[in-house]
């Protein structure tokens, strides 16, 4: 099984400024890598597939790269409506697709 | 417009039965793997495993195998989970999602809004 690990747990930062969260995969997953962005009380939402593509609805300072066994997702210049817990999955090869334990983005 | 929309909060003892569904609507329900994931308390998501309607073709995560079961019945476009034997430590919110049509991209395109099981004594 392919294990996900985010870094930091908590990410404080300033309204307005970037925010650089990392994804890290055990083994290559190519860029067979999934973000989710869940906000207190939803489900959470797809935000980024195939490691960089964005989903529908997301503005574009959303960005995600990466590949292999690193990536990275960016926010560019936070809005209020960014802070969330994000998660990373993987996609690659054979279930479970597992997630990463997940990135608090908070305000600062 | 694709919608995934769950079934009711439960509150069970542990030893209990449960069965929890996701209605599919706005999409051709036998053409789309769909698949759960578990949230405990204050706690990251957890990938269960993924179901295909138009052969019952199951995939489960190793961590969950053996103690739930994915199903679907293809005439009312609704997948289920379903336990035989609640534990206290199956308290959790549990969330349907339904996949990209293509198949080797397996990532959650469109979410349920969630189901809260709480087993307790």
């Amino acid at each position: 099984e392919i294990v996900m690990t985010q870094s930091p747990a908590t990410l404080s930062v300033s309204p307005g400024e970037r925010a650089t969260l990392s994804c890290r995969a055990s083994q290559s997953v190519g860029n067979n890598l999934a973000w989710y962005q869940q906000k207190p009380g939803q489900a959470p939402r797809l935000l980024i597939y195939d490691a960089s593509t964005r989903a529908t609805g997301f503005p574009a300072r959303f960005s995600g790269s990466g590949s292999g066994t690193e990536f990275t997702l960016t926010i560019s210049s936070l809005q209020s409506e960014d802070f969330a817990v994000y998660y990373c999955q993987h996609y690659y090869d054979w279930p479970p697709y597992t997630f990463g334990q997940g990135t608090k983005l908070e305000i600062k | 417009e694709v919608q995934l929309v769950q079934s009711g909060a439960e509150v069970k003892q542990p030893g209990d039965s449960l069965k929890i569904s996701c209605q599919g609507s706005g999409y051709n329900f036998i053409d789309y793997w769909i698949g759960w994931v578990r949230q405990r308390p204050g706690k990251g998501l957890e990938w269960m495993g993924i179901f295909y309607p138009g052969d019952s073709t199951i995939r489960y995560s190793p961590s969950f195998q053996g103690h739930i079961t994915i199903s679907a019945d293809k005439s009312t476009r609704t997948a289920f989970l379903q336990w035989s034997g609640l534990r206290a430590s199956d308290t959790a919110i549990y969330y349907c999602a339904r996949l990209p049509i293509i198949p080797t991209t397996p990532y959650f395109e469109f979410w349920g809004q969630g189901t809260l099981v709480t087993v307790s004594s």
